[in-house]
């Protein structure tokens, strides 16, 4: 059975300052891995998303993630991150017709 | 642009209420899905559906029913409801039947209060 892993609950960082946002996963078959981030009180808005091909994702808003299949990780990168950028980050990886998601991690960001 | 929407933002209750909430999606998607979103716990599933008529129970449907009776419309039904279904409920929508790859696309949720 798949699964997820968001070490990290809240993640404290100043603005213009890098970010990693770190999550694990765990799969016995080929996975496709997804980054969702939600905005106070919104749903939830697709980052990125890795199916195959290169292991460096982009996505929306500066931000990309790199798949690492040795180390069972797709963790979320920005090199400068803003104030705007303060919102909940939810990892996923693809189940049999469904996402399995991660709890989470708050990036919250600071002048 | 995909549009799902959830027919209420906020939504207040009395425990023993019998509940609904719904979702419309605009672009035609098989998959539809509701999710309950708590503080710690991320996001748990309750209920998919992958075609009109058709339903599958998520991790935690105990308490919870569905509806699908058009392709754009799913809705969520709780019975009898209870002051431990206070929650963020999401709605959600993928294209194609089966089909592991594709995002799926959220509404902006309903903030649901049991008292």
């Amino acid at each position: 059975a798949q699964s997820v892993t968001q070490l990290d609950s809240q993640v404290p960082v100043f603005e213009e300052a890098p970010v990693e946002l770190r999550c694990n996963y765990s799969s016995s078959v080929s996975v496709y891995l997804f980054w969702y981030v939600q905005y106070p009180n919104q749903g939830l808005q697709l980052l990125l998303k890795y199916l195959s091909g290169s292991t460096l994702v982009k996505g929306i808003n500066g931000f990309e993630a790199e798949f690492n299949k040795s180390q069972t990780s797709f963790h979320l990168r920005k090199p400068s991150v803003h104030i705007s950028d303060t919102a909940e980050y939810f990892c996923a990886v693809s189940g049999t017709n469904k996402l399995i998601f991660g709890t989470g991690t708050l990036l919250a960001v600071q002048p | 642009d995909v549009k799902v929407t959830q027919s209420s933002r906020y939504l207040v209750k009395r425990t023993g209420e019998k509940v609904f909430l719904e979702c419309v999606q605009d672009m035609d998607h098989e998959n539809m899905f509701w999710y309950r979103q708590d503080p710690g716990l991320g996001l748990r599933l309750i209920y998919f559906s992958y075609d009109v008529k058709m339903k599958e129970k998520g991790d935690i449907p105990e308490g919870y029913s569905v509806s699908r009776e058009k392709k754009e419309r799913f809705s969520l039904i709780l019975e009898s409801a209870s002051t431990n279904q206070t929650s963020m409920y999401l709605c959600a929508s993928s294209l194609g039947r089966r089909d592991s790859g594709q995002p799926q696309h959220f509404g902006d949720g309903t903030r649901l209060s049991i008292l």
